[in-house]
This record gives C-alpha cells, structure tokens and sequence, in this order.
C-alpha cells in the first residue's frame, strides 16, 4: 500500500523559511515522478512543484518559482520541499502525491494526508 | 499556462438522479501523437486528500465505482454520476497535465 508521510509544516513569520518532508512507502520511490499540490483553508487545490523520477528534471508553479525548491533523495524514498521568502499567500495545506509515471506530466495516483503551514506575523 | 474552468460550482442532485459536471480548458489538452487527453477528475470529500476518480479523460482508476464516468475531448470534458449515492457528496476537480499541472476551482456536489 503507498504511503505518502508529510511533515515539516508550522507557523512561520512572512520573508521566513520551512522545509517540508514527504516519507514514502509502499512502491518503487525512485521510478515515478513526485509533485506538491496546496490548498488554501477554504479554497481550491493548486500546483506547486514536480520532479521527475531520477531529481534531474524540476517545475514550478508561477507563484512559487524562484522562491521554493523540490529535490528528493531516493535512496531514503524522501521528497522535500524547501520554501525561502515566505508570504502571507502561502498560508495552505501543503500535499505531496505521486505521479502514476516517472515523468511530470501524468496524474497523480497517491496523495498524502498533507502538512499545514502558517505565513502569518 | 492552461486554465482550467469547471461548471457549475455548486450542484445538487437527487440520490439515484444523474449528476453531470463540465470542465473546460484554455487550450486543447490532447496529444496527437498519442491520442490521449491529459485529463484526470479527484473527489475530495471534507477533512480528506484529493482521490484520482479518472484519468485520460475516460479511463476510471482501480477500485472507483462505475457509475462515475468520464468523456470529452480537446477542450471540453464531462463528469458524469450516473446514479447518485449519497456517499458521492464531495468536492470535485478536473486537473491537466499536459503543460505542467493546473486544477479547475471545484464543483461542491449535495444531495438535493
């Protein structure tokens, strides 16, 4: 059974920084692809990053390009997301899910159980 | 980047009516090398993650009932309940992944 174990998310005052976790089992980590998807209390689900299987491929929402990071570390079946200049906008419901493919573009099968994180002063 | 536009926002349904749910995109999402739309429709029930319902536009995920059904192509898509339970009471979303990933804004189904 996939398992996707996100941690990592808190109340962080805006400019701030947080690195979110995403421990995964259950399948084969370093043949797919992985992504972020937030979601605002109350809003809509919104794309954040993808990362292809192997970490050499990456992409970015345009809200969060240049001020967020995806990287993963397959031998310890773990994705992060390192997020700098934090803003008040960010304040969300951070999910991570796999992608059915090792590459970006294919949809995501897995989700988890998602990490808040609060921009707030 | 590719808008994605779902309607209506809200819908209420009867159990056991037919529930149809429209998505559309700011540009085709078919790939014509390969023929396949890159659509796929989540329902996120409260407190709960997103559940791929379908993919490909059409093609159900393991284990989802068949009365939800998907069609459409190019730009515009269709989610279809065929028989409402009341199990199906969700927020639904279509999603792209043909340029990078973009989600429509949701579509809060209730029973009538």
């Amino acid at each position: 059974e996939v398992q996707l174990l996100e941690s990592g998310g808190g109340l962080v005052q805006p400019g701030g920084s947080l690195r979110l976790s995403c421990a995964a089992s259950g399948f084969h980590f370093s043949d797919y692809a992985m992504g972020w998807v937030r979601q605002a209390p109350g809003e809509g689900l919104e794309w954040v990053s993808a990362i292809s299987d192997s970490g050499g491929s990456t992409y970015y929402a345009d809200s969060v390009k240049g001020r967020f990071t995806i990287s993963r570390d397959n031998s310890k079946t773990t994705l992060f997301l390192q997020m700098n200049s934090l803003r008040a906008e960010d304040t969300a419901l951070y999910y991570c899910a796999k992608v059915a493919a090792p590459w970006w573009n294919d949809r995501f099968d897995s989700w988890g159980q998602g990490t808040l994180v609060t921009v707030s002063s | 980047d590719i808008v994605m536009t779902q309607s209506p926002d809200s819908l209420a349904v009867s159990l056991g009516e037919r529930a149809t749910i429209n998505c559309k995109s700011s540009q085709s999402v078919l790939y014509s090398s390969n023929n396949n739309n890159y659509l796929a429709w989540y329902q996120q029930k409260p407190g709960q993650p997103p559940k791929l319902l379908i993919y490909w536009a059409s093609s159900r995920e393991s284990g989802v009932p068949d009365r939800f059904s998907g069609s459409g192509s190019g730009t515009d898509f269709t989610l279809t309940i065929s028989s409402l339970q009341a199990e199906d009471v969700a927020v639904y979303y279509c999603q792209q992944y043909f340029t990078t990933h973009s989600f429509g804004q949701g579509t809060k189904l209730e029973i009538k």
